[in-house]
């Protein structure tokens, strides 16, 4: 099992781009999560979808959207990234939502927007 | 809103050494408390996860316990060892899961 995969790895973008992060698993969970990890501070959850075919805000959703394409895939969209977008994004996926159970990890996104 | 400190942000020890992770939440209605830990470069692995009605998990090395009245939690890792080298994180989780910023443990050999 590959578990939470996330692509790209990395994306350096100029302000006002757009572009959309993807997130897949295969572990057959409900849940699925998107954070971003600033430095110096915890992740902050953006957005989360607790089941296919529902998504709902997180603490940091502005700029943002989302997609739960099926069970597997969820995406997060900038339409028009802005350097304060600057940070890593991390997907997660659970069985249950918002913290019940344990949440696994994918590697991350490292984005630049200049 | 849930506030979760972590103290101290960084921490370099000697190997072999037993010590002490610290985190804190202001709002004591939690439903469970999470530890993980994150490698360089990383995402994040869950390390334990406690239970509102618990007082402590272990898991190996680590063990971590609960202090719901006090909004505590402390993370205790056994004979530390330099593969233990990583940020550890905790998270409570509320009506949502919120994040300390970390604490860096480096462990010398």
């Amino acid at each position: 099992n590959a578990g939470v995969t996330q692509t790209p790895k990395f994306q350096v973008l100029k302000t006002g781009q757009s572009m959309t992060l993807q997130c897949a698993q295969d572990m057959n969970h409900n849940s699925m999560y998107w954070y971003r990890q600033d430095p110096g501070m915890g992740l902050r959850l953006i957005y989360y979808s607790a089941s296919e075919g529902t998504t709902d805000k997180g603490e940091v959703p502005n700029g943002y959207n989302v997609s739960r394409l099926n069970k597997r895939e969820f995406s997060l969209r900038l339409e028009s990234a802005a350097p304060s977008q600057t940070s890593v994004y991390f997907c997660a996926s659970s069985d249950y939502d918002r913290g019940i159970d344990t949440q696994y990890f994918g590697p991350g996104t490292r984005l630049t927007v200049l | 809103k849930q506030e979760v400190t972590q103290i101290p942000a960084a921490l370099s020890v000697p190997e072999g050494e037993n010590l002490v992770l610290n985190c804190s939440f202001t709002d004591s209605a939690i439903y469970n408390l999470q530890w993980f830990r994150q490698d360089p470069g990383k995402g994040l692995t869950s390390l334990l996860l406690i239970q509102s009605s618990q007082r402590e998990q272990t898991s190996g090395r680590l063990n971590a316990s609960l202090d719901k009245s006090s909004g505590r939690s402390t993370l205790y890792i056994a004979a530390s060892q330099p593969g233990d080298s990583a940020t550890y994180l905790c998270a409570v989780v509320n009506n949502d899961m919120r994040f300390g910023a970390g604490t860096r443990l480096t462990v010398k050999p």
